[in-house]
């Protein structure tokens, strides 16, 4: 079936680039996407790829996609306290009445030390 | 903004006790999902339901049901709740139409505790 795998801590020193790592299995997923929570909070979208894409920019954000590889990666340059949440990968997939569905990953522990 | 919003940030129950795990949006979505967050397994999803009175099971339904009696409001019901029950429990939805594009929105989750 489906399966995301991200390693589960990452520890930088503030100022330095973060680069969170994902493997996911499903080949014909459209979109993929990183989330961010942040302690005690739900999840919120941080950005999100599209799958004809190999890279996208987002300010900060740099999201790489290497499709023959099925890896996807988060840079986060200039890293700050703030930052600083659990970040989760997430395929998309096409479930019952055509509902898309999300598989996730088991979510990156960022930790930025000042 | 869509606002996702659970019932109870923190709940404490007993074993054995039903539990009732509210969730309402308000952007007129029409799939909901209820996932449960436990570290260092991520999310993983209990139940879903793309319409009114439409479910699905999800990956872990054991030990859960669910109710979707109204489009904006998916609850999320425990049966008889168990120790193994206790963990973070997070409600979703999307928009349907059977988009290709899938962002979820997430409410801020509830912290069951069964004792």
């Amino acid at each position: 079936g489906e399966d995301v795998e991200q390693s589960l801590f990452l520890s930088v020193r503030e100022g330095d680039s973060s680069v969170i790592n994902c493997t996911y299995t499903d080949s014909s997923s459209t979109y993929l996407y990183w989330y961010k929570q942040e302690p005690g909070a739900g999840l919120q979208l941080l950005t999100y790829i599209f799958s004809n894409m190999d890279m996208k920019q987002d300010q900060r954000l740099t999201v790489l996609l290497n499709k023959k590889d099925k890896h996807l990666s988060l840079r986060i340059a200039d890293t700050q306290t703030g930052d600083s949440a659990i970040y989760f990968c997430a395929e998309s997939i096409v479930g019952s009445g055509n509902t898309g569905k999300l598989i996730f990953g088991q979510g990156t522990t960022l930790q930025v030390k000042p | 903004d869509v606002k996702v919003t659970q019932s109870s940030r923190y709940l404490v129950k007993r074993t054995g006790e039903k539990v009732f795990l509210e969730c309402v949006q308000d952007m007129d979505h029409e799939n909901m999902f209820w996932y449960r967050q436990d570290p260092g397994l991520g999310l993983r999803l209990i139940y879903f339901s793309y319409d009114v009175k439409m479910k699905e099971k999800g990956d872990i339904p054991e030990g859960y049901s669910v109710s979707r009696e109204k489009k904006e409001r998916f609850s999320l019901i425990l049966e008889s709740a168990s120790t193994n029950q206790t963990s973070m429990y997070l409600c979703a939805s999307s928009p349907g139409g059977g988009t290709l594009y899938n962002e979820q929105f997430f409410g801020p989750g509830t912290r069951l505790t069964v004792l």
